[in-house]
């Protein structure tokens, strides 16, 4: 069965960088068409997506962050990682790793397994 | 980038009433998925490919849309549906959720 689970710092200070992993089990990221994604929540609000990683280590970002964003993983250890620079109190939210599926050019694209989330804050 | 708005952005029905939510794209997508969050909890697969049940989810769910505009229907309300429910584009990149739609029992 698939499983993820996020990893992270709890707290932070501004100007820091945030560190986040996400372990999984069921799935690999060396097997084609996978793809790990992370997404995060500020408490309250709604869903924003970050970047996301694919089997054959294509990359994706959310441009209004990509500047500050990197998506690496380790397959081998069954992991993904996401770092943000320079992070301030708008970064607090609940992070998110969601795996995701290639099946092909004619088939939809979705977020199918979610880990429970690791909540971020940062604070001076 | 593709917006995606919400409507409502919040309602409450009674049990058995039919509920409509909807999600409208600023430009035209190929498909839309669907997550319901509960309260503390993750957000979960709902409805993927426009119309597709995820597994488990009861058939009084269904999805439907094209090119801009979308909805998620229960066709007859029940308590354990009350949740957040948002929509996610991912046929344009970069991927963008809607602001949600919370649904409560009346």
């Amino acid at each position: 069965q698939v499983t993820l689970k996020e990893s992270g710092p709890g707290i932070l200070q501004p100007s820091q960088t945030l560190s986040l992993t996400c372990t999984f089990s069921g799935f690999s990221l060396s097997t084609y068409g996978m793809g790990v994604g992370w997404i995060r929540q500020p408490s309250g609000k709604g869903l924003e997506w970050l970047a996301n990683i694919w089997w054959d280590d294509d990359k994706y970002y959310n441009p209004s962050l990509k500047n500050r964003l990197t998506i690496s993983k380790d397959t081998s250890n069954n992991q993904a990682f996401l770092k943000i620079t320079n992070v301030d109190t708008a970064d607090t939210a609940t992070y998110y790793c969601a795996r995701i599926t290639y099946y092909g050019y004619n088939y939809p694209l979705y977020f199918d397994y979610w880990g429970q989330g690791v909540m971020v804050t940062v604070s001076s | 980038e593709i917006v995606l708005t919400q409507s409502p952005t919040t309602m409450a029905a009674s049990p058995g009433e039919k509920v409509t939510l909807n999600c409208l794209a600023s430009s035209s997508v190929s498909y839309m998925n669907w997550y319901q969050q509960k309260s503390g909890a993750s957000p979960k697969l709902w409805i993927y490919g426009t119309s597709n049940l995820a597994s488990g989810v009861p058939n009084r769910f269904s999805g439907s849309g094209s090119g801009t505009s979308y909805s998620l229907t229960i066709s007859s309300m029940e308590a354990e549906d009350v949740a957040t429910y948002y929509c996610l584009q991912l046929s344009s990149y970069p991927p963008t959720f809607g602001g949600g739609t919370k649904l409560e029992l009346k």
